[in-house]
């Protein structure tokens, strides 16, 4: 398996504009997390999804975002209008239903908002 | 709020054991504790997860004091790969978000 895949890998655009981060999880996992990450938060959990559900999105800073899982292999983040304090590494993250079971993170996708 | 309190860094010699500790002194009977790296620019990696035994894998070994009040883990040969942000989480059982503190920055030196 290719790992949990994330597109773009680098994204950077105007204050304003609408911004989608993508991602694959890994075939079979049945949850899907995504966090954020800056110098002054640290990582930080912005929703995840069991079987496409999402269970969780108390995490989510603002009306601007938005997540969704169509399917079971591929999930978006929204961003709209993006502004440059959303500048940040947002990482995808997968597991499987288990009671041990390690979560696999994606590369994350570099948004810079200028 | 964070569950775990790490030291936030620590140097280690190359090729000698690296210990990096962990305080959970609130840990429930039902919550285990992981640990996850992040080396610089990637997302964060799993290495090892442990209840109140000790448990040891191919890349390290958990330590976990009998009250479960405390952990180390070892990094028992370190290279300069593993410079990296170590992160001490403690998660009940199940696929519960993980929650991730600061972390210790270990620093491998040559």
């Amino acid at each position: 398996d290719a790992g949990v895949i994330q597109s773009p890998r680098h994204e950077v655009t105007e204050m304003g504009q609408e911004v989608t981060l993508r991602c694959k999880p890994i075939s079979g996992h049945d949850y899907l997390f995504w966090y954020r990450q800056t110098m002054m938060r640290g990582l930080e959990l912005l929703i995840y999804f069991n079987n496409n559900v999402p269970i969780d999105d108390s995490g989510m800073p603002e009306d601007r975002f938005s997540a969704k899982m169509p399917n079971a292999s591929f999930s978006t983040l929204k961003i709209q209008p993006s502004e440059p304090r959303d500048s940040a590494v947002y990482f995808c993250a997968s597991s499987s239903q288990g009671s041990y079971t390690e979560a696999f993170f994606g590369q994350g996708t570099r948004l810079t908002v200028v | 709020d964070a569950k775990t309190t790490q030291p936030p860094s620590m140097d280690c010699a190359e090729g000698r054991a690296a210990n990096l500790p962990c305080n959970h002194s609130t840990i429930s009977g039902n919550e285990y504790v992981y640990w996850y790296r992040q080396i610089h620019s990637q997302g964060p990696q799993y290495i090892i997860h442990g209840l109140k035994n000790n448990e040891t894998n191919e890349m390290a070994s958990l330590i976990i004091t009998e009250d479960r009040k405390s952990s180390t883990l070892i990094l028992p040969h370190a290279t300069l790969r593993d410079t990296a942000v170590y992160y001490c989480i403690v998660r009940v059982a199940g696929n519960t978000p993980l929650v991730f503190g600061k972390g210790t920055r270990l620093s491998v030196i040559a």
